[in-house]
């Protein structure tokens, strides 16, 4: 069984830039998470998908952030315009349901210059 | 919210020796209790979880105790090889719909041998 996918594995931008992080979730699983660990710091968690909608965006950053899962497979998550406090190292999980535990992705690390 | 505090933040043992690892939270609603591994570069591994239900869980080498009244768990784990080095996170949630987890800062742990 493929595990959770994420593309890409490092990005480097520049502050004002776009940038889309894309993550590919365990086959099935219909909840999708995201979260993000900057500097060393703790993971902390961004939202929660559960197939298409949105069952919690409440560690969402700001406005700037934007992330969508059309037909509940892949997610995306969007940065724009992205600021030089947004590096760090974005991670996407997935689990099969309630009570199930989350599968990591390997991460994007992402760069803000 | 969930507030998850993890101690130490760096733990070094020589090789054969027990580590022990310890978290608390504050959230008395929070029933699920998952550690994670992350080696250098790689993606979190869920290593071992307990449930609110249970005092205590082993697998192998790793153990995992919950203390439901002070709200504090603790990671386990014996005879360490150089292989269990690195970061270790605990975290704290809800086992409903979604587990919205929220992780402690981590551990690095380093094996020497």
């Amino acid at each position: 069984e493929a595990g959770v996918t994420q593309f890409p594995s490092h990005s480097v931008i520049e502050k004002g830039q776009t940038v889309t992080l894309r993550c590919d979730p365990i086959s099935g699983h219909d909840n999708l998470y995201w979260y993000r660990r900057v500097m060393g710091k703790e993971i902390k968690f961004l939202l929660h998908f559960v197939k298409e909608s949105k069952q919690d965006e409440s560690g969402m950053p700001n406005n700037r952030f934007l992330a969508e899962r059309t037909g509940g497979t892949y997610s995306t998550l969007k940065v724009q315009p992205a600021e030089l406090e947004d590096s760090g190292v974005y991670f996407c999980a997935s689990s099969q349901g309630p009570g199930q535990p989350q599968h990591f992705g390997d991460g994007t690390r992402l760069s803000i210059l | 919210g969930e507030n998850v505090e993890q101690h130490p933040s760096t733990l070094s043992v020589q090789e054969g020796d027990s580590a022990v690892i310890k978290c608390t939270y504050s959230d008395s609603a929070s029933n699920y209790f998952p550690w994670y591994k992350q080696e250098l570069g790689k993606r979190p591994q869920l290593i071992i979880d307990i449930r609110s239900n249970v005092g205590e869980k082993k697998d192998q080498r790793i153990a995992v105790t919950l203390n439901k009244t002070a709200k504090h768990f603790s990671l386990h784990i014996t005879e360490t090889q150089p292989e269990d080095s690195a970061v270790y996170f605990c975290a704290a949630g809800r086992d409903n719909y979604g587990q919205n987890f929220v992780f402690g800062p981590g551990t690095r742990l380093s094996v020497l041998p």
